[in-house]
């Protein structure tokens, strides 16, 4: 079935470095992907998305890029800052599943000043 | 108030309380979705309303029930719940249920004790 795999966390940064965490998936049809973000006490928020191969998704400052012969959509960012402090989930969707939300299990990330 | 509100943030209940929690979508949207969020597992969706008619419920038990007077409310009414569902619950919203983006409350935490 599909899935997401999510590097483990937590992840722990001292600002200004860079940033990657990685997601891979797999999926019978072909997805759209996401990353989401959960700040402390907060819902979730799409951060960014890509819809086919090749595309890349940015905001924010971060960036990823949706490829299809890895099945990889890792996100990065060049500068860190304490508040991106958060839990970020990447996520699949296709058609074909009735546009569900696959999600990976989240990664915790922390920046210390 | 601004997006998706979820009322009350925190909630503390016995196995045989009836509480329900509620949630409130200000984007005009048509689709309203129900997760659970537990510590080291994927996000759950437990139920999925597209123009007030539940379009999905995902094995979740009769203990928790689902109920959407119209499009910008949801609730879900809990009952007789066990120690394994405390958990974060977050509501969602979509423009309909066709459209990947969706737009997350803060959660409720949910403590059953």
């Amino acid at each position: 079935g599909d899935s997401v795999t999510q590097m483990e966390g937590p992840v722990t940064l001292s600002e200004e470095a860079f940033l990657t965490i990685n997601c891979t998936y797999t999926a019978t049809g072909y997805p759209s992907l996401f990353w989401y973000v959960q700040y402390p006490g907060e819902g979730l928020q799409l951060l960014l998305k890509a819809t086919k191969a090749d595309d890349k998704g940015s905001n924010k400052g971060f960036e990823a890029t949706y490829r299809k012969e890895t099945t990889s959509f890792h996100l990065e960012k060049g500068s860190v800052q304490v508040s991106d402090s958060a839990v970020y989930f990447c996520a699949l969707s296709w058609a074909g599943n009735n546009r569900k939300l696959i999600w990976g299990l989240g990664t915790s990330l922390a920046v210390n000043p | 108030e601004t997006g998706v509100t979820q009322t009350p943030r925190h909630l503390v209940m016995g196995m045989t309380n009836k509480k329900s929690l509620k949630c409130e979508q200000h984007l005009g949207h048509n689709a309203m979705y129900w997760y659970k969020q537990s510590a080291k597992k994927p996000l759950e969706l437990m139920f999925v309303y597209n123009f007030k008619e539940q379009t999905e419920n995902n094995s979740v038990p009769s203990r928790f029930s689902p109920e959407c007077p119209n499009s910008s409310h949801l609730f879900l009414h809990l009952h007789t719940l066990q120690p394994e569902d405390s958990a974060l619950y977050l509501c969602a919203s979509s423009q309909d249920r066709g459209r990947y983006e969706q737009y997350f409350g803060p959660g409720t935490r949910l403590t059953v004790t």
